[in-house]
């Protein structure tokens, strides 16, 4: 029940596509879902959040879809740019919690 | 603020040797956490911790030991080094309110 489940597994696109990249989970009481970059060699970088009083959320070319009641949510990428090429994490938490439960994360490539 | 340091970058022991990674944060967040990532695993939780003399085990906890004397370090030690701890190894810290965490650039460990 603690489990972030994330899709696919990697993901090819062309510049300019748009990437879209899906994590469900089945404990309601989860109460804010981030999305986290990494590029090689690095750590892992806050990219996005939202919580499930929204049903949608931008930040410039990133947008998370958000569905309650079917507890999935996605990460879209516009205009997807080959700088965007990185591993993308979903994760979970919720408030009785201390541990934010991630996904497995999805390669992105963007080929030029 | 350097937000989240780690040291070494790079590490590679011989099976049965002991170490310790360090890490630090200067943003004084109460929750530190250590994990390490290994490929098509994601990101796994070693240890925690919520504050200064408290620490608690994570998903993989075995071989690894915490202590958090302060609130801005928390260094993981490997008792016995052993070829399956050959990882990427990130620290993380948030606030408590802020679910927002923060990586270190990660310490990369090879054991022979």
């Amino acid at each position: 029940q603690q489990q972030v489940k994330q899709s696919p597994q990697s993901l090819i696109v062309q510049k300019g596509g748009i990437p879209i990249i899906n994590c469900a989970y089945e404990n309601t009481a989860f109460d804010y879902f981030p999305w986290y970059q990494q590029f090689p060699g690095k750590g892992p970088a806050l990219l996005i959040a939202i919580r499930p009083d929204v049903s949608e959320k931008k930040e410039g070319r990133f947008t998370i879809s958000f569905n309650k009641s079917a507890k999935q949510f996605s990460l879209h990428i516009m205009d997807s740019q080959p700088g965007d090429s990185a591993t993308y994490f979903c994760a979970a938490i919720w408030g009785g919690s201390e541990k934010l439960v991630f996904g497995k994360g999805t390669k992105l490539t963007v080929n030029p | 603020n350097a937000g989240v340091t780690q040291t070494p970058k790079f590490q590679v022991l011989k099976t049965g040797q002991s170490m310790t990674l360090q890490c630090a944060q200067d943003m004084n967040h109460e929750y530190m956490s250590w994990y390490r990532q290994d490929p098509g695993m994601g990101l796994r939780l070693i240890h925690y911790s919520v504050g200064a003399g408290i620490t608690d085990q994570g998903e993989v906890p075995n071989g690894y030991n915490v202590s958090r004397s302060t609130t801005e370090d928390f260094p993981l030690r490997l008792l016995s080094a052993a070829p399956s701890q050959t990882s990427v190894y990130f620290c993380a810290s948030r606030g408590m309110v802020d679910y927002e965490q923060y990586f270190g650039p990660g310490t990369r460990l090879t054991v022979t």
